[in-house]
């Protein structure tokens, strides 16, 4: 079975503080997809963060987290992360990893298929 | 970037009812639009791929259509398990979603 596990990396930290969250991947060929990270503030909508495609040579961030955050991935480790630096309050959120779906393969501007339970960040003083 | 709206932000409905949540893009997205599901304290699930494709495993009574700007999910006969938020993701130029909507019962 597919599955994403957001294995660590959340948790409280000051603002301006650090914070690297990862993602194992299981079950799937996971060379051959595009991944991404998407947050959530609790009770409210959907926020895609940032995507990589599926060898690391192509990356995209949302204007809220460019120059802060850098997503990267480990094929022979399966496993996708997102560093996350000069955080800011705004950036409390729960943050899923999902895979990309295949419309277009690879890549990571595509439909999300397979999604992480979420890893709850806190900014806060 | 691509703003995406949907409506309504809220909808009340019975068990057996057929409902439609709108999505409209700020320019054309194609169809490059997908439709999520997503139950408290859960990770989305997706519905639909490429406006109208049903994904694996998901009851026929969704069902997507639209192109370009406009787009429309069906529930065809509400179950007691489609009572969630629903949004709609484009992915024409990046990605992003609706501001969702909350299915209730009525």
């Amino acid at each position: 079975e597919a599955q994403l596990v957001e294995e660590s990396g959340g948790g409280v930290v000051r603002p301006g503080g650090s914070l690297r969250l990862s993602c194992a991947a299981s079950g799937f060929p996971f060379k051959d997809y595009g991944m991404t990270w998407v947050r959530q503030v609790p009770g409210k909508g959907l926020e895609w963060v940032s995507g990589i495609n599926w060898n690391g040579g192509e990356t995209g961030y949302a204007d809220s987290v460019k120059g802060r955050f850098t997503i990267s991935r480990d094929n022979a480790k399966k496993s996708l992360y997102l560093q996350m630096s000069s955080l800011r309050v705004e950036d409390t959120a729960l943050y899923f990893c999902a895979r990309g779906g295949g419309t277009n393969l690879g890549d990571y501007v595509d439909a999300f298929d397979i999604w992480g339970q979420g890893a709850a960040v806190i900014v806060s003083s | 970037d691509i703003q995406m709206t949907q409506s309504p932000s809220t909808l009340s409905a019975s068990v057996g009812e057929r409902v439609t949540i709108t999505c409209r893009a700020s320019q054309s997205v194609n169809n490059w639009l997908a439709w999520y599901q997503q139950k408290p304290g859960e990770a989305p699930k997706l519905l639909i791929y490429k406006a109208s494709s049903l994904e694996s495993g998901v009851p026929s009574r969704f069902s997507g259509s639209g192109s370009g700007t406009y787009f429309t999910l069906t529930i065809s006969g509400l179950q007691p398990e489609d009572f969630a938020t629903y949004y709609c993701q484009q992915y024409q130029s990046y990605c992003s979603f609706g501001q969702g909507t909350k299915l209730e019962i009525k």
